[in-house]
């Protein structure tokens, strides 16, 4: 299994202003995932961060709103950037783990960012 | 393109009651279906999963989800509700079983489970 520690886990931001979100798992793994959850919409992924490389982004999304770093295996940060009312939403990490026979993706507690 | 959908925003069900929360998918291939949930001020718990074989899954906390091709659907089943049970659930598609394939979720489920 993972533990991942996802702060912050509530934040109230100004407009224009950026937001740093960090997610840190226990284990190493290669592949990150970020997640938005808008109110009363279901679950979307922002981009797949992969260390050493470049974060993937999902149709709709770009790096210099959401710019992410992949350090190490252990760790990512996700930057919600110049933020609008738009942008309040639940964001999450997930992590991908398998093993011989078996695969999880465990996700983090979740930030949930108002923007006022 | 692969979708989830999940046709009930909200599923009342009194205690000791059997619950069903239900999900139709669309995919080009095999579909590699799962179920979360989403407790309250926590994040996304895995509950289960269909894969291949046996398409009754059972999972987490007594639940258990039937896999029929023919009808597209992925409905999560208990046969006996808790108050404890009451949370958000999600139903997910994966596009790929390799590492890296992304999951789609259904937009969810509110479950409310009274005493």
């Amino acid at each position: 299994s993972a533990v991942i520690s996802q702060k912050p886990s509530r934040d109230i931001c100004q407009r224009g202003t950026s937001l740093t979100i960090q997610c840190q798992v226990d284990s190493q793994v290669t592949m990150m995932f970020w997640y938005r959850q808008q109110p009363g919409q279901s679950l979307t992924l922002i981009a797949t961060a992969n260390q050493g490389s470049e974060a993937t982004y999902e149709s709709g999304f770009v790096i210099d709103k959401f710019p992410i770093s992949r350090p190490n295996l252990t760790f990512s940060t996700l930057t919600v950037s110049n933020m609008s009312p738009e942008d309040s939403s639940i964001y999450l990490c997930s992590v991908s783990l398998r093993g011989a026979t078996n695969e999880k993706l465990f996700f983090g507690s979740g930030t949930q960012l108002s923007v006022l | 393109a692969q979708s989830v959908a999940q046709p009930e925003d909200q599923v009342n069900v009194a205690e000791g009651n059997p619950l069903t929360v239900k999900c139709t998918y669309s995919v080009s291939g095999n579909p590699y279906l799962f179920w979360y949930v989403q407790y309250p001020n926590r994040g996304l718990q895995f509950l289960l999963k269909y894969i291949t074989g046996d398409n009754l899954v059972k999972g987490s906390y007594g639940f258990e989800a039937e896999f029929n091709k023919s009808q597209t659907s992925f409905h999560l089943k208990k046969p006996s509700a808790l108050v404890s049970d009451s949370a958000l659930y999600f139903c997910a598609v994966r596009e790929t079983y390799n590492q890296g394939g992304k999951l789609i979720f259904g937009q969810g489920t509110e479950l409310s489970v009274k005493p």
